[in-house]
């Protein structure tokens, strides 16, 4: 079975700051799918970014871009000039490429300050 | 237009009584979902259902019964509320098993209480 590992329950960031959360993972499969996803506190599940294990190139949106390192099996976030409406739950994620199913880490909480 | 959308938000209830929670998206999506967020915001697959057919079926009580009566909706009765039901539900759908250019399109969930 695919594990996501967050290991940082709570992250804090300055408005204007970069901030990194980090996702290690668990599989055997050599093509497959990570994503992170937003939390604010209306609950509503937004995805921040996507890439597929196939491209080498990390994958960039706007002010969020990730840190893909196949062989180490990590898939970290980087979020730039720090927002207050970034603060929220952010859950790293994984789907096998035929799995049909989004398995998520216990996600990381990030708060943004003034 | 809203993508996915469930109903109801909020749903409190007593326990032992059977409720059913609706989704419907509208994406032309192939492949719905059911996840569960418990309490300490862990969000873990229920069902998943591929053009009407079940594809995964975690370990979930049977008084758990999804429903997919077209590939547009996907529905979730459960049978005898117990307390520990209380969560947020999340309907969720994606194209091709998830491995579209957008990946999973979740639903604003349901917030079941059970008393």
């Amino acid at each position: 079975a695919q594990t996501v590992t967050q290991s940082q329950p709570e992250m804090s960031v300055q408005e204007a700051e970069t901030v990194t959360l980090s996702c290690t993972y668990d599989t055997s499969e050599s093509d497959y799918y990570l994503f992170w996803y937003k939390q604010p506190p209306s609950r509503q599940m937004i995805l921040v970014i996507r890439q597929e294990a196939y491209k080498q190139q990390n994958a960039t949106e706007n002010r969020f871009s990730v840190n893909f390192q196949k062989a180490a099996k990590s898939f970290s976030l980087k979020i730039s000039d720090s927002q207050l409406g970034d603060a929220a739950m952010y859950f790293c994620a994984y789907s096998a490429n035929s799995g049909y199913a989004l398995n998520f880490g216990k996600g990381t909480s990030l708060l943004v300050t003034p | 237009d809203t993508a996915v959308s469930q109903t109801p938000k909020y749903l409190v209830t007593q326990m032992g009584n059977d409720k059913s929670i609706k989704c419907e998206q509208n994406l032309g999506h192939d492949t719905m979902y059911w996840y569960k967020q418990d309490s300490k915001k862990f969000l873990k697959i229920m069902f998943s259902y591929n053009n009407k057919e079940l594809i995964i079926n975690e370990t979930v009580p049977n008084r758990f019964s999804p429903k997919s009566p077209d590939k547009a909706h996907l529905n979730l009765h459960i049978n005898s509320l117990e307390l520990g039901d209380s969560a947020v539900y999340f309907c969720a759908s994606s194209l091709q098993g998830g491995t579209g250019p957008h990946g999973y399109t979740f639903g604003s969930g349901t917030r079941l209480t059970v008393v």
